[in-house]
């Protein structure tokens, strides 16, 4: 039982180049994150997709999409990186109403 | 004012001592709450989570919850080296479009825990 899987764990982008950071979970939840974390700012949500065939955006939705491609994988591209863009970003999910759970994250670095 | 907030530390205990840490909240819907613990460098880790009033202990952590007063705390017993990072307090407001869980985090508390 992995619990959330995230690759990669680490990428470095031009600005301008596009990306695809995945995330996986094998417990069974329908609900899963996208999270951005920067120093002083805490964690912030990207977009979310609270169950299969369905996302949203959420705080910092900007320069971002995804696919929840079904119930263990959902995905975060990013289409043309920019320097703002530079992160650590991890993936979650949960069973509504309980305990989120998070991968291990990306560290993604955009020059 | 921030709808999260923890006193960012670094709150330093000597090893064996209760570390007590705090986090306030806004909004007044809000209906669960949750304790993550950091390492540098590493994924939030989920320690406790409690959703009515009072207290709940798990270990050598108990969660305190006052929703009257928007206030909820983690109290760590015996302190230990390897307890020193960053705690995360996260507030779930309800649930967003279709039944996913709006956690709003704060910055955290950095606990040091000295030798």
């Amino acid at each position: 039982n992995a619990g959330v899987t995230q690759t990669p764990k680490f990428q470095v982008l031009k600005t301008g180049q596009s990306m695809t950071l995945q995330c996986a979970q094998d417990m069974n939840h329908n609900s899963m994150y996208w999270y951005r974390q920067d120093p002083g700012m805490g964690l912030r949500l990207i977009y979310y997709s609270a169950s299969e065939g369905t996302t949203d955006k959420g705080e910092v939705p900007n320069g971002y999409n995804v696919s929840r491609l079904n119930k263990r994988e959902f995905s975060l591209r990013l289409e043309s990186a920019a320097p703002s863009q530079t992160s650590v970003y991890f993936c979650a999910s949960d069973r509504a109403g309980y305990e989120q759970y998070f991968g291990p994250g990306t560290r993604l670095t955009v020059t | 004012q921030k709808e999260v907030e923890q006193n960012s530390g670094p709150l330093s205990v000597p090893e064996g001592a209760i570390a007590s840490l705090n986090c306030t909240y806004s909004d007044r819907v809000s209906q669960s709450f949750f304790w993550y613990r950091q390492y540098s460098g590493k994924s939030p880790e989920l320690i406790m989570s409690i959703y009515s009033n009072g207290d709940k202990e798990d270990g050598r952590f108990t969660a305190q919850l006052n929703k009257a007063s928007q206030y909820v705390s983690l109290l760590i017993r015996d302190s230990q080296p390897s307890d020193s990072a960053t705690y995360l307090c996260a507030v779930n407001r309800g649930g967003l479009t279709g039944g996913g869980n709006k956690l709003t985090f704060g910055t955290g508390t950095q606990l040091k825990v000295e030798l």
